[in-house]
């Protein structure tokens, strides 16, 4: 089983659309979780950490669930802008690094 | 201001040259890293340093090696041996130090091709 894992998309929604990405992760010893943003030939950009008690930040809410092992991220109200790869992103102690990346969810919103 | 440079953004090398790929940061992390990414894939780790003068291999490092004599700095050099170069090249830090739960930061990337 990979370590982190998302649906690669892509994801076609239009304006306005409520769209929800979810990641699953191996390690259940992992600490931290995080949401990236990365743009076409973009660096990645971090969008939000995830709590255990999730958390929001205007239109984006993450959501923890540790007895299952995901986590998950919402976006309301998309946006044109919102297109962009979604990385999930996963601290497991002890692995290679610490910070394990998923391949990203891509997501496009059309008008 | 601070934050992570990484040159050149565009780096062109012929068959059989070694490269080398900056990555600097004022920071002021201990912890520094290099990942690839290919078209459409996720980030690979190629090596990664914990602390000065010490540097652990990631998941890809062959054809790659590093270097980490100050802390501001942890340039990869491409070798010849590294078959399949042509990537987008990523350095990343991380500050350990405040807390375990912490991002990382990311460079603007270096888009290597072998012509």
């Amino acid at each position: 089983r990979k370590e982190v894992e998302q649906d690669p998309g892509p994801f076609n929604v239009p304006e306005g659309a409520t769209v929800a990405f979810n990641c699953t992760y191996s390690n259940s010893a992992s600490q931290s979780f995080f949401w990236y943003r990365q743009d076409c030939r973009k660096e990645p950009k971090l969008l939000m950490s995830v709590y255990s008690s999730g958390n929001e930040d205007g239109r984006f809410t993450a959501q923890l669930n540790r007895a299952s092992q995901y986590i998950s991220l919402l976006i309301r109200d998309s946006k044109l802008s919102d297109s962009a790869t979604y990385l999930c992103v996963v601290n497991s102690e002890g692995s290679q690094g610490n910070l394990i990346f998923g391949k990203g969810t891509k997501l496009s919103v059309k008008p | 201001d601070g934050g992570i440079t990484q040159s050149p953004k565009y780096l062109f090398r012929k068959e059989g040259q070694n490269v080398t790929l900056s990555c600097e940061q004022n920071l002021n992390h201990d912890a520094m890293y290099w990942y690839r990414q290919d078209p459409g894939q996720g980030l690979r780790l190629i090596y990664y340093s914990q602390i000065v003068n010490d540097f652990q291999k990631g998941d890809i490092a062959e054809g790659y090696s590093v270097s980490r004599e100050k802390k501001e700095s942890f340039p990869l050099t491409v070798t010849s041996a590294q078959k399949n170069p042509t990537a987008f090249y990523l350095c990343a830090t991380i500050d350990w130090a405040n807390t375990r739960e912490t991002e990382a930061f990311f460079g603007q990337g270096t888009r290597l091709t072998v012509v």
